[in-house]
């Protein structure tokens, strides 16, 4: 079955600057992969997603990457502010199947 | 569109109680739900996928005479922690999308339920 993984764990970065999480997954058949964004004690939000016919997407301050050949997706987020704190998921899914990786706990320090 | 809708939020009972959680899709009909439970600081763990009309799909691990799954209606599915103790304390989140959407679609989250057994 599918495996996500998802790098780093915990990510701390100062007001202003950019963020990277990075995630790999294991089946070739996963051709959609969301990424989420997860408020404490809130539900999982879409923050963006892209599907396997495009390399990249943007929107706004948010990016997202996927290289199928090397089976990973990364997700950007440019001049970071405080409300970007937030636990991040990246999931890859086939049809209605959805892995999610552990999360990254990302952290904006004003 | 797709909004999903979970109750209840919050539910503090004693050992031994059954609790029932809901979730609803309120604009659109979902034929398969999913639940999923989160330990503190962890990822979604998938507990079941919930199939309208018919059995939900357990994954391994998952005992499904403890957690009763009916989707009775394409709007709603419902959770049913049975006997529950103190170690099924969690939050329980459910998710669905919109099938008319096609493919390759998000899924929508409810609002979560956190439960504590006391």
């Amino acid at each position: 079955g599918e495996n996500v993984e998802q790098h780093p764990s915990t990510l701390s970065v100062q007001e202003g600057d950019s963020a990277v999480i990075k995630c790999t997954y294991s089946d070739s058949a996963s051709n959609y992969f969301p990424w989420y964004k997860q408020e404490l004690g809130k539900r999982p939000q879409l923050i963006i997603d892209i599907r396997s016919n495009v390399g990249e997407k943007k929107d706004q301050r948010i990016a997202v990457t996927l290289n199928k050949t090397a089976k990973h997706f990364s997700l950007h987020i440019t001049e970071t502010q405080p409300e970007d704190s937030a636990v991040y998921f990246c999931a890859a899914s086939y049809g209605q199947n959805f892995v999610f990786g552990p999360g990254t706990r990302l952290s904006v320090l004003p | 569109g797709a909004v999903v809708s979970q109750h209840p939020s919050r539910v503090i009972c004693k050992s031994g109680t059954s609790v029932k959680i809901e979730c609803r899709s309120l604009d659109f009909q979902a034929t398969t739900m999913f639940w999923y439970r989160q330990f503190p600081k962890k990822s979604l763990m998938l507990m079941a996928t919930s199939n309208e009309g018919s059995k939900a799909t357990y994954e391994q691990g998952v005992e499904k005479d403890k957690f009763l799954i009916n989707h009775a209606s394409l709007t709603l599915s419902t959770l049913t922690v049975t006997s529950a103790h103190p170690e099924d304390s969690s939050f329980y989140i459910c998710s669905a999308s919109d099938p008319l959407q096609g493919n390759n679609q998000p899924q929508h989250f409810g609002d979560g339920t956190r439960l504590s057994i006391l």
